[in-house]
């Protein structure tokens, strides 16, 4: 069974700074899709990035890129210049592409805390 | 935003009493997923749905059901609730070429007492 493993349950930045989230997985696929998932005190989940497996270069969104290493099954997040809206929980989550119901598998989560 | 709504967004009940939560969506996606979250978990896959009248077990559908008979409606139920159903609960959709992508509705706050 895939699971996923958020080693550092909670960080901390300073604003302005540059932060870095680990994630490994456990995986006998060849062929998945990853992502990193935001949940601020709102609780509202938000998707932050998404790496299709397949792919050599690493996915970038704006202040936020991943560090993909397939052959580790390593996939962390990098947070550059932190904001403090960056502040919330952030899971790591594995999919398989088989079919259409297959279902995320998160880690537990790491707690970001930016500082001013 | 991926036009999910859920409601009630929070609810208290009492055990043993049924409880039933809505996700509803305004954008015609086929795949539709039921998730819990609790302290020290990520989200939990509770059910899902392919299709009207298409759904499937996830890894801790003991003590729910859901039901879909529109497309836009998803429906979730505790038949008798337990306190170990208090919970945040998710509705998702997927999309993407192999439905890969999901997005979350905003969540159901939910405490059986």
């Amino acid at each position: 069974a895939q699971t996923v493993t958020q080693s550092q349950p909670e960080m901390s930045v300073q604003e302005a700074e540059t932060v870095t989230l680990s994630c490994t997985y456990d995986t006998s696929e060849s062929d998945y899709y990853l992502f990193w998932y935001k949940q601020p005190p709102s609780r509202q989940m938000i998707l932050v990035i998404r790496q299709e497996a397949y792919k050599q270069q690493n996915a970038t969104e704006n202040r936020f890129s991943v560090n993909f290493q397939k052959a580790a099954k390593s996939f962390s997040l990098k947070i550059s210049d932190s904001q403090l809206g960056d502040a919330a929980m952030y899971f790591c989550a594995y999919r398989t592409p088989q079919g259409g119901s297959e279902k995320l598998v998160f880690g537990k989560g790491t707690k970001l805390t930016v500082n001013p | 935003d991926a036009g999910i709504t859920q409601s009630p967004r929070h609810k208290v009940t009492e055990t043993g009493t049924p409880v039933t939560l809505r996700c509803h969506q305004t954008e015609n996606h086929r795949y539709m997923y039921w998730y819990r979250q609790d302290p020290g978990h990520g989200l939990r896959l509770i059910h899902y749905s392919y299709g009207v009248k298409d759904t499937d077990k996830g890894e801790v559908s003991d003590g729910y059901s859901v039901s879909r008979s529109k497309t836009e409606d998803f429906l979730l139920t505790l038949e008798s609730a337990t306190s170990s159903q208090t919970s945040v609960y998710f509705c998702a959709i997927s999309e993407g070429v192999e439905q890969e992508t999901q997005y979350f509705g905003p969540g159901t706050r939910l405490l059986v007492l």
